[in-house]
């Protein structure tokens, strides 16, 4: 069974700063697929995010960036530059390979301060 | 990226009374997956549905409590029967698009049930 943590409930971030949220992960399978979803107030769950276990590079889309440490089963999520809007929920999710299903890590409210 | 759609976005319900959400995707898909997200909770899966078989069922999940019905590639019905306080949620359905090359799974807009 895959596990996945997030240990920060909530974080504050000053407008324009850099914010870097913790996830780690547990499996036995090689191949698994790391997600990263925003989810505001609306209730909506945005994808923002993917990470493979054989890519090489680390992934990044726009302001978000995926700090991925393979040994240490880690995938940190990094938003540059924070804005009002970027205050949400996030979650931390990942599904192995040949096995569709997510599993959620317990997610963390960001609230981005002007 | 797949455009997911869900009816309704929100229902007030009384205990002991049964809704059914709708989730419409707009393209073909194999694999649909129904969550649930109690308040202030993470999302935890309920059912994965395919087209023309029967919903596999997550632990603590059964088929009476939440039938599914998946009649076609793009559209999927969650039923949460005989409601009790304790159903009220947000009910998400989703779609995995990682057969068509895209390392994804999209959410719909999600279903805030109330049930009083």
């Amino acid at each position: 069974a895959q596990k996945i943590t997030q240990t920060q409930p909530g974080m504050f971030v000053q407008e324009k700063e850099a914010v870097t949220l913790d996830c780690t992960y547990d499996t036995s399978d090689p191949s698994y697929g790391l997600f990263w979803y925003k989810q505001p107030s609306s209730g909506e769950m945005i994808f923002l995010i993917y990470q493979g276990s054989y890519d090489q590079q680390n992934a990044t889309e726009g302001r978000y960036s995926l700090n991925f440490q393979k040994a240490r089963k880690s995938a940190n999520l990094v938003i540059s530059a924070s804005q009002l809007g970027d205050s949400a929920m996030y979650f931390c999710a990942m599904r192995v390979l040949n096995d569709y299903k997510l599993s959620f890590g317990a997610g963390t409210t960001v609230t981005v301060r002007a | 990226s797949a455009v997911i759609s869900q009816k309704p976005s929100r229902d007030i319900c009384q205990r002991g009374t049964s809704l059914t959400i709708q989730c419409q995707v707009d393209s073909q898909v194999t694999m649909m997956f129904w969550y649930r997200q109690q308040p202030g909770q993470s999302l935890t899966l309920i059912a994965t549905a395919n087209q023309g078989s029967e919903a596999t069922y997550e632990s603590g999940f059964v088929i009476d409590k939440f039938p599914i019905s998946r009649p076609n590639l793009t559209f999927s019905t969650l039923t949460v029967s005989n409601m009790s306080p304790e159903d009220s949620s947000i009910y998400l359905c989703s779609v995995d698009s990682s057969g068509r090359g895209y390392n994804e799974q999209f959410f719909g807009p999600g279903t805030r049930l109330t049930v009083l």
